[in-house]
Formats: structure tokens, sequence, C-alpha cells
């Protein structure tokens, strides 16, 4: 079965960073572009940041441009979403997904982010 | 990267219709023939349920179907069973941004 399983998400302080894993399995990893949303508590879905099959090409979500970083190791069939500079508004769960033609057609069962003191 | 303008509710009787809208712009909805639907049940991850505004992944009922005029999308779910009682989400391929999505409409089973 084609799957996504995030995995990193936790209690962080406010100003503090963290990093997500998102590792896919049975399908070609290298061949899709991959994106990352969230959903804050009593909040809808947010487009956060996506990444090129090869890498080269990262886009992000005006609201988190310069603080997040996301990256991906084909080898390992893993993209990776780097937080920082974190603010309570940052608090969600945290969903990878596959990009097939222009829509998210698989998703991870998401990660949990707590930003608080 | 303002979000897609759904109604926050909608609700429909067991084996009747329901139509969710979905409003953007020229720069989205209205520019590119690549609007998405989610559902999402309620601590599960999202499910495509249609793609390029009308398309439907394999699996889906063909109770969903999904449509597009200028600005505006939708999403009609004929037929209604209890298991479609959900949150459901647009989205949009919008260029640049690269994607932006709806509102969300939680949609009620009577």
């Amino acid at each position: 079965e084609v799957q996504l399983v995030e995995s990193g998400g936790g209690l962080v302080q406010p100003g503090g960073s963290l990093r997500l894993s998102c590792a896919a399995s049975r399908f070609t990893f290298s061949g899709y572009w991959m994106h990352w949303v969230r959903r804050a508590p009593g909040k809808g879905l947010v487009w956060v940041s996506g990444i090129s099959n090869d890498g080269s090409i990262t886009t992000f979500a005006n609201s988190v441009k310069d603080r997040f970083t996301i990256s991906r190791d084909n080898a390992k069939h893993t993209v990776f979403l780097q937080l920082s500079s974190l603010t309570a508004e940052d608090t969600a769960v945290y969903y990878c997904a596959r990009d097939t033609r222009y829509s998210f057609d698989i998703w991870g069962q998401g990660t949990m982010v707590t930003v608080s003191s | 990267q303002s979000a897609l303008t759904q109604p926050p509710s909608a609700s429909g009787s067991l084996g009747q219709s329901v139509t969710i809208s979905c409003t953007g712009t020229s720069s989205d909805v209205g520019g590119y023939n690549y609007v998405s639907w989610y559902q999402q049940h309620p601590d599960k991850a999202p499910k495509l349920m249609i793609y390029e505004v009308s398309k439907r992944p394999s699996g889906v009922p063909d109770r969903f179907s999904g449509s597009k005029s200028g600005n505006t999308a939708s999403l009609t779910v004929s037929g209604l069973q209890a298991e479609d009682e959900a949150d459901y989400y647009c989205n949009s391929y919008a260029g640049s941004i690269p994607y932006v999505f709806g509102t969300g409409t939680k949609v009620t089973v009577l």
C-alpha cells in the first residue's frame, strides 16, 4: 500500500525549533513533488510548503517564509520540514502529501506540533 | 494568499443532494482547471475526492461530482449517506503561490 508516515512533532517553546519527517513507501518517491499542509485546532487546512521531485525548487506560504525550510532525501524516501522561530500560531497538525496532477492524492496521518511555554 | 471562500456549513437529508461552492479569483480558481476537493473526518487525514475540477480518483463513489464556472467551483454530493458527514475543502493551483485551500464546509446529514 502506498503510504506516508510523519514523525517529529511534539511540544516546543515559543521561539524554538523542530524538524518534521515524512517517510514514503511503495511508490517512486523521486518522481513526485511533495508538500506540507497544516490544520490548526478549530481552523481549516492551510498549504505550508512544497518541494520539487529533485529538490531543486522549494516554495513556502508567506506566513512561514524565512522561518521554515523544506528538504528531501530521495535515497531515503523522506521529506523534511524544519520549523524555527515558532509561535503559538504554528500550533497545528502537520500533514505531508504527495502531489499528483496538481492535487494531493496521498496523505500521511499527521503529526501534532504544539508551541507553548 | 487569501483562502478560497466556502460556506461554513451545508446540510441535507439522507438520500438528498448538497452542493458546496468555492469562490476564488482569476488568479486561482478562474485561471486554472486544477481545482480539487478533499473530505476530512474528525481526527483523520484528508482524502482526495475530486481533482482537475471534475475527475474522480479510483474508489470515490460517483455520487461525488465537481464543476466550475468562472471563479467559482462546486462540489455536489448526491444520494447523501451518513458517512458523507465530514468537513470538505476545496483547493486550487494558483501559479507562483502555488496552492490555496478553501475555508472549509462542514456537511451535516440530517
